[in-house]
């Protein structure tokens, strides 16, 4: 069974501080996601990562796929009170498979304090 | 805006009852994917569907069920409803079919609360 776990679960910081959340699987996956997602609202795509060792900046944003492509990472420097959210992991069901049918983690809940 | 629309945005009802959950997907998207979200299950897969036809299914109870129609909306029927069924309802769609890579579009969902 393709599990994601996320961690840590829950993080409250202070505004500029930086940070670090995780997307750990034993399965292999031909891609990933990060999603976030704010109250009373639907999750919104951050990134995809195709490639073992990627890569990818977006702003103060940087993901990283690890190189067995079983896991994730999400670094956000100076973190803003705009950045809280929900931050979920998402992986095809199937490897190479279809983006939309996707396993999803519980998510980090962050949150920025002024 | 992810211009996928769902209906209605909050929804009470009792056990045993049946409801009907509603979504537009993005103008011109084929794929219609149904998605619940609880606290402690996170966001699960329940079923997509591709210009009508159901294409892929996950985790959907027997008690649930969904079609989109010609005109391309999508609705997720969920009957003989239990406590455990409160939860987040998503629509989302995409553009492409089922080897698509791009993005999903989420609506801002559907919270159901049986009582």
């Amino acid at each position: 069974t393709q599990l994601l776990e996320q961690s840590p679960q829950f993080l409250s910081i202070q505004e500029g501080e930086n940070l670090t959340v995780y997307c750990n699987s034993s399965s292999v996956f031909s891609s990933l996601q990060w999603y976030r997602q704010e109250p009373g609202e639907g999750p919104v795509l951050l990134v995809t990562v195709v490639t073992g060792g990627e890569v990818k900046k977006l702003k103060r944003l940087t993901f990283q796929f690890g190189d067995a492509r079983k896991d994730s990472s999400l670094h956000i420097t100076a973190a803003q009170p705009g950045d809280t959210g929900l931050y979920l992991c998402a992986g095809p069901m199937n490897y190479g498979g279809s983006q939309g049918n996707l396993i999803f983690g519980k998510g980090t809940k962050l949150s920025v304090k002024p | 805006d992810s211009g996928v629309t769902q209906t209605p945005k909050h929804l009470i009802t009792a056990t045993g009852q049946r409801v009907t959950l509603r979504c537009s997907p993005r103008s011109g998207d084929l794929s219609v994917y149904w998605y619940q979200q609880s606290l402690d299950q996170g966001l699960q897969f329940l079923i997509q569907y591709y210009n009508g036809e159901e294409r892929a299914k996950g985790n959907i109870l027997e008690r649930f069920s969904a079609q989109q129609f010609p005109d391309l909306h999508s609705e997720l029927n969920l009957s003989s409803l239990e406590l455990g069924d409160s939860a987040l309802y998503f629509c989302a769609s995409s553009g492409s079919g089922t080897w698509n890579t791009g993005e999903l579009f989420f609506g801002e969902g559907s919270r159901l609360t049986v009582l």
